[in-house]
């Protein structure tokens, strides 16, 4: 079974700084099936990036994702204050289908 | 627009059972799997399990194996997440989403409460 696991727990930043928020699988997967998601407070999840470096639509290009071996990065430039958030690695593959990292609190500084 | 619509809160007693709803439209809701996430009170997101409408074929994760029941009615676009007997820690927003989580429902709030 694929575990995720992210850091920093709580990343404080301020507006204009540039966010990296890391996700570590616990076995190779292939980075076609790890994506990113953005939550805010009393809101649905809201998809950013799928395939570990494709923006979903309709995200602005400050936001970046990569991969390295079991390591996932996603990179915010520039940071807008509508960007503070939880943020949300998962994988979809064999075992199990789907999975959730314990996500990424981005708080303004 | 592509979009999956959630039933609406419920304030539900322990031993109650209960379904909520989701129904897809703008797609073809058939092919497409469909996950169900659970969010309990300030914690993260965890996966349920999933169903392809097209022939209800079921996963669940091993946490939520006989607990939930997931099912669909592929004829009106909509799948079902269902409980028995709930529990005051099923407390929690209940989120469909297409398995790609593309696309996510509003999410449905569920309260288990005496």
């Amino acid at each position: 079974e694929i575990v995720l696991t992210q850091s920093p727990g709580t990343l404080s930043l301020s507006p204009g700084e540039t966010a990296t928020l890391s996700c570590r699988a616990s076995q190779y997967i292939s980075g076609g099936y790890i994506g990113w998601i953005q939550q805010k407070p009393g809101q649905a999840p809201r998809p950013l990036i799928y395939a570990a470096s494709t923006r979903a639509a309709g995200i602005p290009d400050r936001f970046s994702g990569s991969a390295s071996g079991t390591e996932f990065t996603l990179t915010i430039s520039r940071l807008e204050p509508e960007d503070f958030a939880v943020y949300y690695c998962r994988q979809f593959g064999a075992s199990p289908p789907c999975a959730f990292g314990q996500g990424t609190k981005l708080d303004i500084k | 627009e592509v979009q999956l619509v959630q039933s609406g809160a419920e304030v539900k007693k322990p031993g109650e059972s209960l379904t909520i709803s989701c129904k897809g439209s703008g797609y073809n809701f058939a092919n497409n799997w469909i996950s169900w996430v659970r969010q309990m009170p300030g914690k993260g997101l965890e996966w349920m399990g999933r169903i392809y409408p097209g022939d209800s074929d079921t996963t669940y994760s091993p946490s939520f194996q006989g607990h939930v029941t997931i099912s669909a009615d592929k004829s009106i676009s909509t799948a079902y997440l269902q409980w028995d007997s709930l529990k005051a820690s099923d407390t929690a927003v209940y989120y469909c989403a297409r398995h790609s989580l593309d696309v996510w429902g509003q999410g449905t709030t569920v309260t288990v409460s005496s």
